[in-house]
């Protein structure tokens, strides 16, 4: 089967650094996305990542290892506005449709 | 720029209604069209997607059923609502025939009472 895994809820403190781990089992890998989420709010696009290594976005990295099937998403200099859901998502064998992790709930606490 | 509408923002009805949910996309055209319900505190479910107009796939078997009568037009539709039917839905497109993101709509939120 097909299968993404992310932590339910991470917590960190305004100012500091924070990696958001997915984990990914999928048949066939185009690429995969990641999207922040505030509460009541649809989904919005952070980054793409299809070949291996990291892809720097000023304070938001996305991070991704084809060969372990595991991405991380990387925060740095976290403000309030941060605290929202992380989700992963991969891009498998269809053209059309992504398959989507839960989500993780960010918490920063100042 | 492309633009993509949802409408209603939010919704109450009661169990056994109908229901009738669209999604307009502008500044593209041929998009893909999708679907989604979150729960709360859940991920993205997806509920059907559209390659072209009047193509429709489904991904869960449920009393909900979607429409693509135009282009960039995409109807998702219920003869009678359920109490689990509640959640919020959220329309999305991407580019036809590639893996770029998918960009949402600002989604309606749905009780069934």
């Amino acid at each position: 089967g097909q299968n993404i895994d992310q932590p339910t809820e991470m917590t960190a403190t305004e100012g500091a650094i924070v990696q958001i781990n997915c984990t990914y089992q999928t048949s066939g890998f185009n690429g995969l996305f990641w999207y922040q989420q505030h509460a009541g709010e649809a989904p919005t696009f952070l980054s793409y990542n299809v070949l291996d290594g990291l892809e720097e976005k000023g304070r938001f990295s996305s991070f991704l290892s084809r060969s372990k099937g595991y991405s991380y998403l990387l925060l740095k200099e976290l403000q309030m506005k941060d605290s929202a859901s992380y989700l992963c998502a991969v891009a498998g064998d269809s053209n059309y449709q992504l398959i989507w992790g839960a989500g993780t709930k960010l918490i920063i606490k100042p | 720029s492309q633009t993509i509408h949802q409408w209603p923002a939010t919704l109450v009805q009661p169990v056994g209604s109908p229901l009738s949910l669209e999604c307009t996309v502008e500044g593209t055209s041929n998009p893909n069209l999708y679907w989604y319900r979150q729960a709360a505190g859940r991920g993205l479910q997806l509920l059907f997607y559209s390659v072209g107009i009047g193509q429709i796939s489904s991904e869960v078997p449920q009393n909900l059923s979607a429409s693509r009568p135009q282009d960039r037009q995409f109807i998702l539709s219920s003869k009678k609502l359920l109490l689990s039917d509640s959640g919020f839905y959220l329309c999305a497109w991407s580019r036809m025939g590639s893996y770029n993101e998918q960009f949402f709509g600002p989604g309606t939120r749905l009780t069934v009472l």
